[in-house]
């Protein structure tokens, strides 16, 4: 069974900083796909980035990206630039290749201070 | 918007009772995906319906049953509710078997 671990409870950053949020997954999958879920107080699940471990270059959105490392089984986030409507609960998931269900973990609470 | 639509937003019912929850995937989309959110056990996958057939099942109930009709929306049926039960319910849909699940805005349950 996947497994994906957030070792962040909670972060903070400054309005217009960067800030990282970790995520570490474990699999024996070799495909599989990864995703950011966003979470703001609305409880809206918002997808924001995903990435194929086949690809070797790393997602980019916008203000978004991800630090993908398939040997090591890490999948961060960085948010460039962040915004007050950053403020969220974010989500690291996990699917296999074959379209079933997402593995969460446990959230990484973000707060964007102005 | 992610056009899932679910309804009802929020429902609050007693201990025993048994609720239907429906959700609308976006359209051409085959998958649904029901996920529960609470508290204590964070976001859990339920079950999975692709195109009218039962495609996988997690950690689900055998008080909680589901399905998907013929015009692809899917309803999930929580009965002998305990306070337990008490969550935030998501729906979601994908196109065909691919990775990208979109959500609706949830359901809220609260059992008293």
């Amino acid at each position: 069974a996947q497994t994906v671990t957030q070792s962040q409870p909670e972060m903070s950053v400054q309005e217009a900083e960067t800030v990282t949020l970790s995520c570490t997954y474990d699999t024996s999958e070799n495909n599989y796909y990864l995703f950011w879920y966003k979470q703001p107080p609305s409880r809206q699940m918002i997808l924001v980035i995903r990435q194929e471990a086949y690809k070797q270059q790393n997602a980019t959105e916008n203000r978004f990206s991800v630090n993908f490392q398939k040997a090591a089984k890490s999948f961060s986030l960085k948010i460039s630039d962040s915004q007050l409507g950053d403020t969220a609960m974010y989500f690291c998931a996990f699917t296999d290749n074959a379209g079933n269900m997402l593995t969460f973990g446990g959230g990484t609470r973000l707060m964007v201070k102005p | 918007d992610s056009g899932v639509t679910q309804t009802p937003k929020h429902l609050i019912t007693a201990t025993g009772q048994r609720v239907t929850l429906r959700c609308s995937p976006r359209s051409g989309d085959l998958s649904v995906y029901w996920y529960q959110q609470s508290l204590d056990q964070g976001l859990q996958f339920l079950i999975q319906y692709y195109n009218g057939e039962e495609r996988a099942k997690g950690n689900i109930l055998e008080r909680f049953s589901a399905q998907q009709f013929p015009d692809l929306h899917s309803e999930l049926n929580l009965s002998s509710l305990e306070l337990g039960d008490s969550a935030l319910y998501f729906c979601a849909s994908s196109w065909g078997l691919s990775n990208e699940q979109y959500f609706g805005p949830g359901t809220r349950l609260t059992v008293t």
